[in-house]
């Protein structure tokens, strides 16, 4: 597959605990926050998102942790599976039309 | 299937060659953006269409055009490509922007692209 990043930071997880991925964002007026998971030869794919207003969101097996204060976001992985081996891209927008900007990533692996 | 793709997944080439890489999308997209993907710079917005015939740049345009006359598409053009343009390029579109909610970005596969 197609090498994404030779520098990225690595989260290494044993199989079955928990993960959590963070990130921190810069700009004060984003609004909009999504999570993305890219696997290894293929595009980012859409994970979970939140808006400024939540502080929290849960999808399945997943949750996002928005804390404004300190302009830090997380994700949290439940029961960590090999299929989670990626890497994870935390994005920002202040929203509507303006832009989104990406977080530079950070690679789970997965310890059978 | 709902989905974005994009042609060719490898292409070589050489400096100076004119290419064309393809995005079409069949989810009636308004908003349509290329990123490119670097080791340790993550993904950078080349150019953005918000609708048919509008277009606009992103952070790192330099070398590259577009087009949107059809919803549907978005090709992503190389005049005359140089080396510093090898990258891994995603075609992405979304609703309407992607910072509006309704799950941000669909993304492509990805064209990894050399040029020598």
């Amino acid at each position: 597959g197609e090498s994404v990043g030779l520098h990225l930071p690595t989260l290494s997880v044993q199989e079955g605990d928990n993960s959590i991925i963070n990130c921190a964002y810069s700009n004060s007026a984003s609004d909009y926050f999504i999570w993305y998971k890219q696997e290894s030869g293929k595009g980012p794919q859409f994970i979970i998102d939140i808006r400024s207003n939540m502080d929290k969101r849960q999808g399945q097996r997943v949750t996002v942790l928005l804390n404004k204060t300190v302009k830090h976001l997380s994700l949290q992985i439940a029961a960590t599976q090999p299929g989670d081996s990626a890497v994870y891209f935390c994005a920002e927008s202040p929203g509507g039309y303006q832009k989104v900007t990406f977080g530079t990533g950070t690679k789970l692996q997965v310890i059978p | 299937e709902a989905q974005v793709t994009q042609n060719p997944r490898y292409l070589i080439t050489v400096t100076g060659k004119k290419l064309t890489v393809t995005c079409s999308q069949n989810m009636n997209h308004e908003y349509m953006s290329w990123y490119r993907q670097d080791p340790g710079l993550g993904l950078r917005q080349i150019y953005y269409s918000m609708n048919v015939e509008v277009t606009d740049k992103g952070d790192v345009p330099e070398g590259y055009k577009v087009s949107r006359k059809e919803k549907r598409n978005f090709p992503l053009i190389l005049e005359s490509p140089s080396p510093n343009q090898t990258s891994l390029y995603f075609c992405a579109s979304s609703l309407f922007s992607p910072g509006t909610g309704n799950y941000g970005y669909t993304f492509g596969s990805g064209t990894r692209l050399t040029v020598v």
